[in-house]
């Protein structure tokens, strides 16, 4: 079974550091989604990208994420610099359906890295 | 704009007992409901989701959910827990068209031997 591959599974940084994230979507799945979870909490979206084209980013804290998909495949989330609340898990989604469809959106979601702060 | 609520942080049956979970949402149009389930530090697996049609839509690992449009609830059940079945559950829904999925708050599963 196909399967939305993320690493590192786990990053131990400290606050002021830079840390990248990455991730290879499901082949063929034209959009992609990163997910913030705060321990306890529901995931909360970060970016959502259609191909190459960021379509929702407005929940991602500009000044110091960043995000991007160059090739329309996989996908790197920058955080710079990490503060004590970014710790938390990223986990990366994608999904078979692109603009123009009219169907529903069933997304797959990778293992997911774990942040931690320090 | 689209909500979930789950209203049950915590839970614990005993293995062999029923499960219900409850979810309600909040969205102007027929939303597309879905439940995952996620392991200790591990990302989330699709159980189940319902699109249109029949209102019981049944998912994996024998469990089983049904759409209320008129209480606006998606609650999951299962008739026999089992331990493996120890783990936090989200509730979520969506608008179709690409749309991302809006998430619950998630209700830990805890089952006693």
């Amino acid at each position: 079974e196909a399967e939305v591959a993320q690493s590192p599974r786990y990053k131990i940084t400290e606050k002021s550091q830079a840390v990248a994230f990455w991730c290879d979507p499901i082949s063929g799945h034209a959009t992609l989604y990163w997910y913030r979870q705060i321990l306890g909490q529901g995931p909360e979206l970060l970016v959502q990208f259609q191909d190459e084209s960021v379509v929702d980013d407005s929940q991602l804290p500009k000044d110091r994420f960043s995000a991007e998909r160059l090739k329309g495949v996989d996908s790197t989330l920058k955080i710079q610099p990490a503060e004590l609340g970014d710790s938390a898990m990223y986990l990366c989604a994608s999904s078979l359906v692109g603009t123009g469809y009219s169907g529903a959106n069933v997304l797959t979601f990778g293992a997911g890295s774990r942040l931690t702060v320090l | 704009a689209q909500s979930v609520t789950q209203p049950d942080i915590h839970i614990t049956v005993s293995e062999g007992a029923s499960l219900e979970l409850r979810c309600n949402y909040s969205y102007g149009a027929t939303p597309y409901l879905f439940w995952y389930v996620q392991s200790p530090g591990q990302g989330l697996q699709l159980l189940l989701k319902y699109f249109s049609g029949d209102t019981l839509v049944q998912g994996i690992k024998g469990f089983e959910a049904e759409f209320k449009r008129s209480q606006s609830s998606f609650n999951l059940r299962k008739p026999s827990v089992h331990w493996s079945d120890a783990a936090e559950y989200f509730c979520a829904v969506g608008a179709g068209t690409a749309s991302k999925l809006t998430f619950g708050t998630g209700t830990r599963l805890q089952v006693t031997l």
